[in-house]
């Protein structure tokens, strides 16, 4: 069955540590993008690609980076300059035209010890 | 950027009774999303509305596109225990700028049996 992975599941990083969440979908999505959700706030989004080699900064970009190599993963660094990584982390796809046709993993929890 | 206020953050209702929650924007949409996401999970979509004024089902889940293009509602009838979760509405403006969404601050509802 076609449909988005994201791993890990729960992650912890010690301060100062750059950490690498992993997306990959088999959905043949050209966009991808990642979204952060922290308690009683809404999805906020971090960076987003329509298309291999090339992405553009969200809302929040600051302390994160990513790369798209391959049509089907989109992995998300969070450096050691975000000052508050510790969040549910949600990657989504979509198929270019459809407007509802965004697709959710099921998340990675990132907490800094 | 745009945001989107949602309301209520939370209901606590018994088992049966209807709910009703809410989204209005400081600017247009062309489309409207509604999603619940479960606990440790994506989102997953509910109801996608595309014109003003458009009044949508989907089971005991009615939704309207606001006819000011500026806010849209949710209804859950007759809810169960498996309503609970969190609601997030999502609006889009084009297909332009990488499409993309604006998310609500969710709305958490519980139901009691």
């Amino acid at each position: 069955d076609g449909g988005i992975t994201q791993s890990p599941k729960y992650l912890f990083r010690k301060e100062g540590q750059n950490v690498t969440l992993s997306c990959e979908q088999n959905l043949n999505h050209d966009a991808m993008y990642w979204y952060r959700q922290d308690p009683g706030q809404g999805l906020r989004l971090i960076y987003y690609s329509q298309i291999v080699n090339d992405f553009q900064k969200g809302d929040i970009a600051e302390g994160y980076s990513v790369s798209r190599e391959k049509k089907e993963s989109f992995p998300l660094t969070v450096t050691s300059a975000q000052k508050n990584p510790t969040a549910f982390y949600l990657c989504a796809s979509r198929k270019t035209g459809v407007a509802h046709g965004y697709t959710f993993g099921s998340g990675t929890r990132l907490t800094v010890v | 950027g745009q945001q989107l206020n949602q309301s209520p953050q939370s209901m606590f209702i018994q088992e049966g009774e209807d709910v009703s929650m809410n989204c209005t924007s400081s600017s247009i949409f062309n489309t409207w999303l509604w999603y619940k996401q479960d606990p440790g999970e994506g989102p997953v979509l509910l109801i996608a509305l595309y014109k003003a004024g458009e009044l949508t089902s989907n089971g005991r889940l009615t939704a309207q596109f606001g006819i000011t293009r500026k806010d849209s509602f949710l209804n859950i009838s007759a809810s169960i225990p498996s309503d609970v979760g969190i609601y997030f509405c999502a609006g889009q403006l084009s297909e332009t700028s990488g499409s993309r969404l604006t998310f609500g601050e969710g709305t958490q509802l519980t139901v009691n049996p």
